[in-house]
């Protein structure tokens, strides 16, 4: 079975430039997350879809960053403008949840974008 | 108000020995799942292990087993027989009410 699927891996760009990540979650799971690690913050959760819908994106740090899930199979994550601090490694992670959405489901992660912004 | 702690931010332990690392969680309700991660120096998060709040039994997988006091709220995992490939950062996490919580890790160092 194929895992979550991110892409790209890295990502180099400069600063004010519009970035987008994007996240194909395991087929048959009905939650998503996306996270960003950095050393001084750790893992931070962004934002968390359940059936596509934003549930909880209260983890964006600001109206900069952007998320999406137009279908079950798709996810993006955009910044625009992009700024050196929102360098980190940003994983795509999905689950299957439950109906009583107790939200007790093991997350599976994606390998990760390692973003650079210069 | 910080739900997952890991006291320890590195830690060695010989080749073939057991190692404990330590987890303590906080919340109230008494509906929650806790979770392991293991992140190596290749960056992918590799699930390892999950215990639900109700679990009567230690959840065990392999050379991974949680030790899971209740009372205690704590959650530590124990990995038996360390191998040096277990040389990794480990995540305990948390989820209860739809959130997710990361504590910020264990860097554990296996000797050979």
């Amino acid at each position: 079975d194929a895992g979550v699927i991110q892409s790209p891996r890295h990502e180099v760009t400069e600063m004010g430039q519009e970035v987008t990540l994007r996240c194909k979650p395991i087929s048959g799971h009905n939650s998503l997350f996306w996270y960003r690690q950095t050393m001084m913050r750790g893992l931070e959760l962004l934002i968390y879809f359940n059936n596509n819908v934003p549930i909880d994106d209260s983890g964006m740090p600001e109206d900069r960053f952007s998320a999406k899930m137009p279908n079950a199979s798709f996810s993006t994550l955009k910044i625009q403008p992009s700024e050196p601090r929102d360098s980190a490694v940003y994983f795509c992670a999905s689950s299957q949840t439950a109906p009583s959405g107790s939200g007790l489901d093991t997350q599976y992660f994606g390998p990760g974008t390692r973003l650079t912004v210069l | 108000a910080q739900k997952i702690t890991q006291t320890q931010p590195g830690m060695f332990v010989q080749e073939k020995e057991a190692v404990t690392l330590d987890c303590t969680y906080d919340t109230s309700d008494p509906s929650y799942g806790l979770f392991w991660y293991k992140q190596p120096s290749s960056g992918e998060m590799i699930f390892l292990i999950y215990q639900g709040s109700y679990d009567q039994q230690n959840a065990t997988e392999g050379r991974y087993s949680l030790n899971f006091q209740k009372a205690r709220k704590s959650a530590n995992l124990v990995i038996s027989a360390s191998q040096l490939g277990d040389s990794a950062m480990y995540f305990c996490a948390m989820t209860n009410f739809n959130k997710f919580y990361f504590g910020s890790g264990t860097k554990l160092n296996v000797k050979p």
